[in-house]
């Protein structure tokens, strides 16, 4: 299973656009990349997922690399409200029938007024 | 579409008694997962079903932690009997057949033992 590294904590301002990246060297060749937002009191909230280039919602936009070594989330125009806890998983849900999501301790993403 | 609900929202119990908490998954979905989730960290897998069965069940502390899912559908997962290193939020998820990587959460239970 891939493991992820991302920065424990980010500040930005409203209005701003902000990126995530996450690092996962030993991703597979089947792994899937996904993001998850939290906020305190409440439950993770899936945001995006992808496998490759660039993958786009309403929410967020996901780019990865050729490589797939790293992924970057993007938030555009943040408010206050994004404030959250950012958590970037790599895994195989489609194929691995013992499939497990291993967290790590996410990025905390501070906006300022 | 309702979403994951989860009973109840907070319980503070003292150590050595048993506790349940409650899960009622997005309907139709197939995969139903139990996390524990410490004071900043991210959440830790307990227990995964597939439909009724357990299919992963490899970090659940058996000597204390029970998990049920009858018929496929709700779940219950209980200590007995509870430590105060339980205290953390229990969280229920559950992920669609076609969307197993993608997991809905409930808000989770609180869970204080003194």
């Amino acid at each position: 299973l891939a493991k992820t590294t991302q920065p424990i904590s980010m500040d930005s301002y409203e209005g701003q656009e902000v990126n995530i990246t996450c690092s996962h060297n030993n991703i597979a060749t089947n792994d899937y990349i996904t993001w998850y937002q939290q906020f305190p009191s409440q439950g993770p909230r899936f945001i995006i997922q992808g496998y490759k280039t660039k993958v786009t919602n309403e929410v967020a936009s996901l780019f990865i690399p050729a490589d797939r070594k790293s992924s970057t989330l993007s938030l555009p125009r943040v408010s206050l409200s994004d404030t959250a806890v950012y958590y970037c998983l790599v895994g195989d849900p489609p194929m691995d029938s013992n499939y497990q999501l291993i967290w790590g301790a996410g990025t905390k993403l501070i906006i300022k007024p | 579409e309702a979403g994951v609900v989860q009973s109840p929202r907070y319980k503070i119990i003292e150590k050595k008694q048993p506790v349940a908490f409650w899960c009622n998954p997005i309907s139709g979905h197939n995969t139903l997962y139990w996390y524990r989730q410490n004071l900043g960290q991210g959440p830790e897998l307990l227990i995964r079903y597939e439909n009724e069965e357990a299919v992963d069940d490899s970090q659940l502390p058996k000597d204390r932690f029970s998990a049920e899912r009858l018929k496929g559908v709700d779940s219950t997962l209980k200590i007995q009997p509870a430590e105060l290193g339980d205290s953390a939020v229990y969280l229920c998820a559950s992920s669609p057949r076609d969307r197993v990587g993608v997991a809905f959460f409930g808000q989770g239970t609180r869970l204080t033992v003194v």
